[in-house]
């Protein structure tokens, strides 16, 4: 298990540019979340995908904010014309749903996030 | 979204038992207590859940009262490596589940 890969760890830009943002899932995990946290905050959910589908996105994602995961593994996040409210950490996480029958609460793991300033 | 309250701060000494509480008053019928740890510069890190039952897992316990509106986790001998951020946390299983409401957790402040 060589658990949740998330990179770059770090992320200085200017506001006004974009960034992209890379997440590693745990190989045989087929959901993969999307959260991000401000200092002094808990994690606040952005949006989540089971295999390549998403299939929910909160409000905070507004539209400069765009994630994919192309063919069901990995995931990128892109925030466009960064604003400085943008800086927080954004973490990744992975976990497993059977999908049919019943379901089961899968716990989920956790990278350590890309830490993203906005100068 | 059913909320968690939670103390902001805690303090143990290591080796010691540490019980940390968790109000959820307004918990429905199929909401599963979770609880999640974030270590310094980490992302946060599963503990143990349960929905009815107490449950014993290698890391905690998790007690969950008869009426469903607390529950303590429960680190058995308190380490120097479990000072982190304890976040309890209300959620369903099933198709929602991963669509988690984080609130500010308990700090654990563990002393040599």
């Amino acid at each position: 298990d060589t658990g949740v890969s998330q990179d770059p760890r770090h992320k200085i830009t200017k506001r006004g540019q974009n960034v992209t943002f890379r997440c590693d899932p745990i190989s045989e995990h087929n959901r993969l979340y999307w959260y991000r946290q401000t200092l002094g905050q808990g994690p606040e959910f952005l949006t989540y995908f089971q295999n390549e589908a998403q299939l929910e996105k909160s409000r905070l994602l507004s539209d400069r904010f765009s994630a994919e995961r192309p063919k069901g593994s990995f995931s990128t996040l892109e925030i466009q014309r960064t604003e400085q409210g943008d800086s927080a950490m954004y973490l990744c996480a992975s976990s497993f749903s059977p999908g049919l029958g019943p379901i089961l609460v899968s716990p989920l793991h956790f990278g350590n996030g890309t830490r993203l300033t906005v100068t | 979204d059913a909320k968690t309250t939670q103390p902001n701060s805690m303090e143990s000494n290591e080796e010691e038992p540490v019980h940390l509480p968790c109000n959820h008053s307004t918990i429905s019928g199929t909401d599963y207590i979770h609880w999640y740890r974030q270590l310094p510069s980490q992302g946060p890190e599963y503990v143990i859940h349960g929905l009815t039952s107490n449950v014993n897992n290698r890391m905690a316990s998790l007690a969950i009262a008869e009426d469903r509106k607390s529950s303590t986790l429960i680190l058995h001998r308190a380490t120097l490596r479990d000072a982190a951020v304890y976040y309890c946390i209300l959620g369903q299983g099933g198709t929602s589940y991963g669509k988690l409401t984080f609130g500010q957790g308990t700090i654990l402040t563990v002393h040599p």
